[in-house]
Formats: C-alpha cells, sequence, structure tokens
C-alpha cells in the first residue's frame, strides 16, 4: 500500500524566511509524485509533478527536488501569499506498468508566512 | 492547467433527503474522475473512482449505496448522496485526469461543503 507523510504538520516563518517542506513516500512503483498548494475552503491547485529521482522543478519562488525516498517543496523569501496547506501525493504502478491513476496524499503542511 | 469546474460550491439539506454533486471537465476530455471527502484539517481521502462508462470502484469502506456515482460523459460525472445524515457533513472533491491528453496530473474541483441538519 502506498503511504505518504509529510513534515512539519505546520510551520511558521517570516516574510522572507526561506525553508522546506518534506515528503516522504513508498510506493512499488513510482509513476509521479505531485504538489498541490490548497487555500482553506477550496480544492487542491496543481503546483509540480516529479517523475524520477533527481529531477527538479521551479515556479516563482517554489522548488520540488526528489528522490527515491522523499521530496522537498523549498520555498525561497516566502510572501504572506504564499500561506496555504502544501500537499503531497503519489500516483503508483501496478503490474505491467500501469497506473491506477489515483492519488495517495500526505496529510499536508499548514504553512504561515508572517509579513 | 486543465480547468474542473465543481457545483453547488455549498449546499445545506435536511437529513434524510439526497444532494446531487456535478463535476465537469471544462476544457479536456476526463477518461477517469475521482471523488475525495476532506475533514476539517485533514487530508483528501478518495472515495472512488470513476471511469467513464463503466461502473465506480469504491474505496474500503465507502457505502456504494450511499454515495452514488455516475459518470456517463468524458466531461460529467456526479456524486449523489442519498438519504444524508449530519455525519455526511464534510468537503467533497473531484478531480479529473485523462493519462492519454495530459499525462499523470489530475486537476480538481473548487470541492463543495455540504451540511446536513
Amino acid at each position: 500500500e502506498d503511504q505518504v507523510t509529510q513534515s512539519p504538520e505546520a510551520l511558521r516563518l517570516q516574510e522572507g524566511e526561506s525553508s522546506s517542506l518534506n515528503c516522504s513516500y513508498t510506493v512499488s512503483g513510482l509513476r509521479g509524485l505531485f504538489w498541490y498548494r490548497q487555500d482553506p475552503g477550496k480544492g487542491p491547485e496543481f503546483l509540480f509533478t516529479l517523475y524520477s529521482a533527481g529531477e527538479e522543478k521551479e515556479k516563482e519562488r517554489l522548488k520540488a527536488t526528489l528522490t527515491k525516498k522523499e521530496s522537498f517543496l523549498h520555498i525561497t523569501a516566502p510572501k504572506p501569499e504564499d500561506s496555504a496547506t502544501y500537499l503531497c501525493a503519489v500516483q503508483g504502478l501496478r503490474a505491467g506498468g500501469t497506473s491506477y491513476g489515483k492519488l495517495t496524499f500526505g496529510q499536508g503542511t499548514i504553512l504561515t508566512v508572517h509579513p | 492547467g486543465a480547468v474542473v469546474s465543481q457545483h453547488p460550491s455549498r449546499v445545506i439539506c435536511k437529513s434524510g433527503t439526497s444532494v446531487k454533486i456535478e463535476c465537469r471537465s471544462l476544457d479536456f476530455q476526463a477518461t477517469t474522475m475521482f471523488w475525495y471527502r476532506q475533514f476539517p484539517k485533514k487530508s483528501l481521502m478518495l472515495m472512488a473512482t470513476s471511469n467513464e462508462g463503466s461502473k465506480a470502484t469504491y474505496e474500503q469502506g465507502v457505502e456504494k449505496d450511499k454515495f452514488l456515482i455516475n459518470h456517463a460523459s468524458l466531461t460529467l460525472s456526479t456524486l449523489t448522496v442519498t438519504s444524508a445524515h449530519p455525519e455526511d457533513s464534510s468537503f467533497y472533491i473531484c478531480s479529473a485526469t485523462n493519462p492519454q491528453g495530459l499525462g499523470t496530473e489530475a486537476f480538481f474541483g473548487q470541492g463543495t461543503r455540504l451540511t446536513v441538519v
């Protein structure tokens, strides 16, 4: 069974204070690891997909990296508008190399950035 | 990214009544749609997977007779909560994907806040 664990559960930063969120995962075969941002009362907003160890992707102040066991979401010089819950999810492969398509989510990291 | 529209965003219903939630993919054909439930300050819990034209696959512990899912077209899936009770109050979110067209990404609707009184 696929498992995803995110840490920390909550993170409070001052504006401009860079930090990283962690996502540890176990999956029989990884098709993709996803990062989403979720604002209160809204659905998750897609940020990144990572497919293989060593891959990195960037978008504005966010950078996602991937190893065989974990992913990091690095936030550089965050702003108050970056405050949200960040969700990590994995999509596993089944026998034959296909995918069910479904995502297994971690519990999320609640990020608060103070001005 | 692709757009997934979910309706309604909020609904309040009386105990014992049924509520239908719609999930539409607006600019792509969604061969697969997923329905999630989210409790306050908790992560998304997958309820069921629906493929266009076939029966939904429910996760363990989810009552298929209570949560009816229909995926009649490549752009629309519906979740009907039948005989709703207060314990069904929750945030329901759908997502849509098209492995052939969009790859692995799943795009989410804005969610529906259901309150059963």
